[in-house]
């Protein structure tokens, strides 16, 4: 199993502003992902974070908007960048190996004002 | 395409047993995984199928049928603190998870 953790667990950021969340497993895991969830709602995938490389972004999301970075097997960030209200949201990191479960960090609330 | 469907909202009685079902189309389908999630947390896993069947855990089980593109989740023996959010996921050929919207159990007393 890996337990993942993510800071920060929330903020209230202003409107233009960029906010990165750091995602740390505490074993080496093949796959990062980075979803959005909107209350109520299922899950988003926003990018798959690949190690040392560019992350694979899905349609409707953009490197330019989400910067991702990923140094090595166990940590990665997620960069909301220029932020407006939209944004507002839970961004939830979660980490696994092909053909095992996918464990999901705790969660960054973002509120955007 | 890829596509993945489970009801909406559903209601159950506490001691009783639900049954939450999962249809999907996936192409090189790799498994099906169950999650629950309650209000303002994080999805916690609950199962995973890559074979035909049913396999039991405790009072959730979970069955799968790939030639039909279906799954289900069977809770038994209802308690309260089941209520939340279950969340289906299929797996397609690059071990990418593609989502369901969930289905919200309320039990009642």
């Amino acid at each position: 199993s890996a337990v993942i953790s993510q800071k920060p667990s929330r903020d209230i950021c202003q409107r233009g502003t960029s906010l990165t969340i750091q995602c740390q497993v505490d074993s080496q895991v093949t796959m990062m992902f980075w979803y959005r969830q909107q209350p109520g709602q299922s899950l988003t995938l926003i990018a798959t974070a690949n190690q040392g490389s560019e992350a694979t972004y899905e349609s409707g999301f953009v490197i330019d908007k989400f910067p991702i970075s990923r140094p090595n097997l166990t940590f990665s960030t997620l960069t909301v960048s220029n932020m407006s209200p939209e944004d507002s949201s839970i961004y939830l990191c979660s980490g696994g190996t092909e053909g095992d479960e996918q464990y999901f960090g705790p969660g960054t609330r973002l509120t955007v004002t | 395409g890829q596509n993945i469907d489970q009801p909406t909202e559903m209601t159950a009685t506490e001691g009783a047993i639900v049954q939450i079902n999962c249809t999907y189309q996936t192409s090189g389908f790799n498994g099906l995984f169950w999650y629950q999630q309650h209000a303002g947390e994080a999805p916690t896993f609950l199962s995973y199928n890559v074979l035909d069947g049913l396999e039991e855990k405790g009072r959730f089980s979970s069955f799968l049928s790939r030639s039909k593109g279906y799954s289900y989740l069977l809770l038994k023996e209802l308690q309260m603190k089941d209520s939340a959010s279950y969340l289906c996921a299929s797996v397609d050929s690059n071990y990418q998870l593609i989502w369901g919207a969930g289905t919200k159990l309320i039990i009642k007393p």
